[in-house]
C-alpha cells in the first residue's frame, strides 16, 4: 500500500499570503489529522477530519482551516500567513478501527 | 490536560551501548502509548505501540513497557547502531478523541562509531 502522500514538499511565501496543503491518506484510512512540527513549540495537534467532518480542533487560531473531501483527501489552508507559521505541516492518516497515525514526509512552509 | 514528558537530549552513545529514553505521561482513563521516530527530513515513523497497563511494544530490537503504577512507557535498546540516530517522540493518544496524539518534546539520540 502507499503511504501518506503530502503536497508539496517545500513552500516559500511572503507574509499576508495564504497557502494550502494537501494530503493524501493511506488507501481506506478515513481519518486525517494534521500537526504543525516548530523547534520551539513542538508538534502540535491542529485538527482531524473524518467522513467529510472536522471531528476535533487543536488551539490554533482561525487563521488555519481544513477540509476533507469524499475520497478522504484532505487539504489544510493558513490565511494571512505570518513568519511564525514558518514550521514543518504533518499530515496522519489512521485506519478506522486503530489508534496508530502513519504520518507523510510533511511540508516544509517557509514564511518570508 | 493529558500531557508527556521526555528526557532531554541530545543523547550521544557509542555504536553497540545500550540505550534508555524515559517518558512519562500524565493522563485520565487508560490511553494508547507510543514510540515515534523521525529520521532528518523526514515525517514521523510509528516505531511501537502499547494499548493498555503491562503491555510490552516491539519493533526492531527496541522495546517499552506500559506501567501504569509509575505512568511511564520507557524507550530501551540493547545494541544501538549508527542508523538508529534520529530523534524520537513519546506519546500518547488523548483519550477523548482518537484523532489527536499529544507528544513529548522528542529525544535527539546520537549514536557514534
Amino acid at each position: 500500500k502507499a503511504g501518506v502522500t503530502q503536497t508539496p514538499r517545500y513552500l516559500i511565501k511572503t507574509r499576508g499570503q495564504q497557502v494550502t496543503l494537501s494530503c493524501s491518506p493511506i488507501s481506506g484510512h478515513r481519518s486525517v489529522s494534521w500537526y504543525q512540527q516548530t523547534p520551539g513549540q513542538g508538534l502540535q495537534f491542529l485538527f482531524e477530519y473524518f467522513s467529510e467532518t472536522q471531528r476535533n480542533k487543536g488551539n490554533f487560531p482561525g487563521r488555519f482551516s481544513g477540509r476533507q473531501f469524499s475520497n478522504s483527501r484532505s487539504e489544510m489552508n493558513v490565511s494571512t500567513l505570518e513568519l511564525g507559521d514558518s514550521a514543518l505541516y504533518l499530515c496522519a492518516s489512521r485506519p478506522t478501527t486503530l489508534d496508530e497515525q502513519y504520518f507523510g514526509p510533511g511540508t516544509r512552509l517557509t514564511v518570508t | 490536560g493529558n500531557s508527556v514528558t521526555q528526557m532531554e537530549g541530545p543523547v550521544t552513545l557509542s555504536e553497540e551501548a545500550f540505550l534508555t529514553i524515559n517518558c512519562t505521561y500524565t493522563a485520565t482513563g487508560y490511553p494508547s502509548l507510543f514510540w515515534y521516530v523521525q529520521y532528518p527530513g523526514e515525517g514521523l515513523q510509528l516505531l511501537l505501540k502499547a494499548t493498555k497497563a503491562d503491555d510490552k511494544g516491539s519493533n526492531k530490537g527496541f522495546e517499552a513497557t506500559y506501567r501504569k503504577e509509575t505512568t511511564s512507557f520507557h524507550l530501551e535498546k540493547g545494541s544501538v547502531q549508527v542508523s538508529d540516530s534520529a530523534v524520537y517522540f513519546c506519546a500518547l493518544i488523548d483519550s477523548s478523541n482518537t484523532g489527536k496524539l499529544i507528544f513529548g518534546q522528542g529525544t535527539t539520540l546520537q549514536v557514534k562509531p
